[in-house]
This record gives C-alpha cells, structure tokens and sequence, in this order.
C-alpha cells in the first residue's frame, strides 16, 4: 500500500495567520493518464469529510480562495493563506492513484 | 446537489454480518461514469477506504486487500441505493462508516457517517 505521511500532525495557528500541511506518499502519485490523484479533505468536529481539493490543486465549489494545494511526485502542501475560525479541525491527505486508496494520518488544526 | 444517507444497524454481534445501506438522492448509482464507495474511520483513528462499485460494470469493483475475503459492495438501481457487507465482524470493526461517491480516486459526495459497535 501506498503511505500517506502529513507532518505537522498537530499544528496550531492564531487566527489570521497562515498555515502548511505536508503530505509525502511512499511512492509517486502519477497515474497512467497522467494526471495526479492527491487529494485534500477537512473534517470538522463531529462532521464528515469533505473535499477542498482534488488533483493537487484544484479547489472544490464553495471552498475559499484562502485554500490552495501544491506538489508533484511525493511531495505535496495544502495551504492556507490566513487561518479562520471556521477552519477548526483534522486535515487529510489521499491517493487516488493506487488501490488501495490511502489517506494521511490527519493533522489537527487548532486555534491558539 | 448529491445527497448520500448511510442506514442500518448501529450494534452487531462479533463473527456476524455488518450490512449497511447507502441510499443516494440527486444523482444515479446507475451512471458508470462513478464508483460508489465504503470508508471507515475507527474511535478516534483516521480513515480507511473499504471499497468501491461501479454499476457500468459486474466485475468493476475492488476491494480493500486487507478485508477483502469479508466484504461485499453492490448497487441496486431500482432503490437507488448501494449496499455493503462485511462478514465476521470483530471489535476492530467498531468505526463510523461512511458513504461516499468516487470520481477518478476521490470522494466528492459524502454521507453524514454511521456508528457501528461490534460488540455482545
């Protein structure tokens, strides 16, 4: 299987100032189209998942512009520009470009 | 806008059948152009992903290798719904489980989650 490893695993952040999340997969995530399937989800407390971006760096519907995702080959980053209150919770990182898909350990963003 | 709702059992009793529903609305689990999938996340841990299928498809599924001799996904379109089955369930089985729509290796529809205890 393919291992998703995100550091920080606990970050806090005071509000309105910037963060980074990386993610490094065990191996590389270019799949046989050529495309990238590294993914990005936030799970606030008590919510399930949801997806901020797909294909390393495209932002869902609805997702600020404040969120922005990075990287090629093993190594990707999920930024974001000024941290809110709102975005209070764990992160994943995900592969889909090999089966089985596989999701980072999380990292919990927190408010300082 | 998809909407996805897990239903069933909240406790099962360890060696049984866990069966869950995902019942879809806003969309088909009939369109092949999706996989419809399983993921689980145990007590405070992260999340696994237990499987998919594609209804364009009787062989278009796959498994998670490690509990790949349990599981069983299908989709029946006249309910519009998907199911999952996971035989001899353990203590290791006790998670949330929820359901998801898969496009091209992600999740982009998610349901609310299920609790699922195993337990006597």
């Amino acid at each position: 299987d393919v291992v998703m490893t995100q550091s920080p695993l606990s970050l806090p952040v005071t509000l309105g100032q910037p963060a980074s999340i990386s993610c490094r997969s065990s191996q590389g995530l270019v799949f046989g189209d050529g495309n990238t399937y590294l993914n990005w989800f936030q799970q606030r407390p008590g919510q399930s998942p949801r997806r901020l971006i797909y294909k390393v760096s495209n932002r869902d519907s609805g997702v600020p512009d404040r969120f922005s995702g990075s990287g090629s080959g093993t190594d990707f980053t999920l930024q974001i520009s000024r941290v809110e209150a709102e975005d209070v919770g764990v992160y994943y990182c995900m592969q889909g470009s090999h089966w089985p898909y596989t999701f980072g350990q999380g990292t919990k963003l927190e408010i300082k | 806008q998809v909407q996805l709702q897990e239903s069933g059992p909240g406790l099962v009793k360890p060696s049984e059948t866990l069966s869950l529903t995902c019942t879809v609305s806003g969309g088909s689990v009939g369109s092949g152009a999706y996989y419809w999938s399983w993921i689980r996340q145990p007590p405070g841990k992260g999340l696994e992903w237990i499987g998919y299928k594609s209804y364009s498809g009787s062989t278009n599924n796959n498994y998670n290798p490690s509990l790949k001799s349990r599981v069983t996904i299908s989709v029946d379109t006249s309910k519009n719904q998907f199911s999952l089955k996971l035989s001899a369930v353990t203590a290791a089985d006790t998670a949330i489980y929820y359901c998801g729509r898969d496009y091209y290796g992600s999740i982009d529809f998610w349901g609310q989650g299920t609790q699922v205890t195993v337990s006597s």
